[in-house]
């Protein structure tokens, strides 16, 4: 139980356009997701908290215009990274939490995003 | 000075060893430690979290966290090559969690 799935895994796009990442809970319902980047060799930072039905709250330094999230439902949340760089190129890692316990995160595999 | 200090390795053990990993932190406002793993091109998995100083045992592995010094441990014993990983600490306020950089173990069989 509890598994997180994302789509695609990975990805590459070109520089400007727009990218979609889907972060989906199979077998619970999550009020609560978050958004995470890791470069490589470096640690899972948290970009965004993701209530259902209500506006992303973001981290500091996370441009909001940039990466729009979207949790229209207590399955799915969607992170899109808008006019992409390459200096966005990164790995996303989206979780889940079950039943309101924060301990109990269950992550996603992630996304590999190259912008060229 | 990051909240979240951990050595990234890479760390090499031969099979059966004891496996001694560690985090340090600054951050008083901690209240529940966890230890992720992460295998290459996937997302972490929780291996186990803890609150208290003391340790918690499961199976080959266990946790250690002393509150007094801001650091907390993981140990695995009879280490085996699919324990080969990235190991995270993280801790968490709140709602929020805060990792270290991973170490990572590679077991030599």
């Amino acid at each position: 139980g509890a598994v997180v799935s994302q789509h695609p895994s990975r990805v590459i796009c070109k520089s400007g356009t727009s990218v979609k990442i889907e972060c989906r809970s199979l077998d619970f319902q999550a009020t609560t997701m978050f958004w995470y980047r890791q470069f490589p060799k470096q640690s899972l930072m948290l970009m965004a908290t993701s209530n259902e039905g209500s506006k992303a709250t973001y981290e500091q330094g996370v441009e909001k215009d940039k990466f729009l999230i979207n949790h229209a439902s207590l399955t799915l949340s969607t992170l899109t990274v808008t006019s992409a760089h390459p200096e966005d190129s990164s790995f996303y890692i989206c979780s889940a939490v079950t039943g309101g316990f924060v301990n109990e995160q269950y992550f996603g595999p992630g996304t590999r995003l190259t912008v060229t | 000075q990051k909240e979240v200090e951990q050595d990234p390795g890479p760390l090499s053990v031969p099979e059966g060893a004891i496996v001694s990993l560690n985090c340090t932190y600054s951050n008083s406002a901690f209240q529940y430690f966890m230890w992720y793993r992460q295998y290459s091109r996937k997302g972490p998995e929780l291996l186990m979290y803890t609150y208290s100083s003391g340790n918690k045992e499961d199976g080959r592995f266990t946790a250690q966290v002393d509150k007094s010094s801001k650091y907390i441990s993981l140990f695995i014993r009879d280490s085996q090559p699919s324990d080969s990983a990235t190991y995270l600490c993280a801790m968490r306020t709140n709602e929020k969690l805060t990792f270290g950089t991973g170490t990572r173990l590679t077991i030599i069989p």
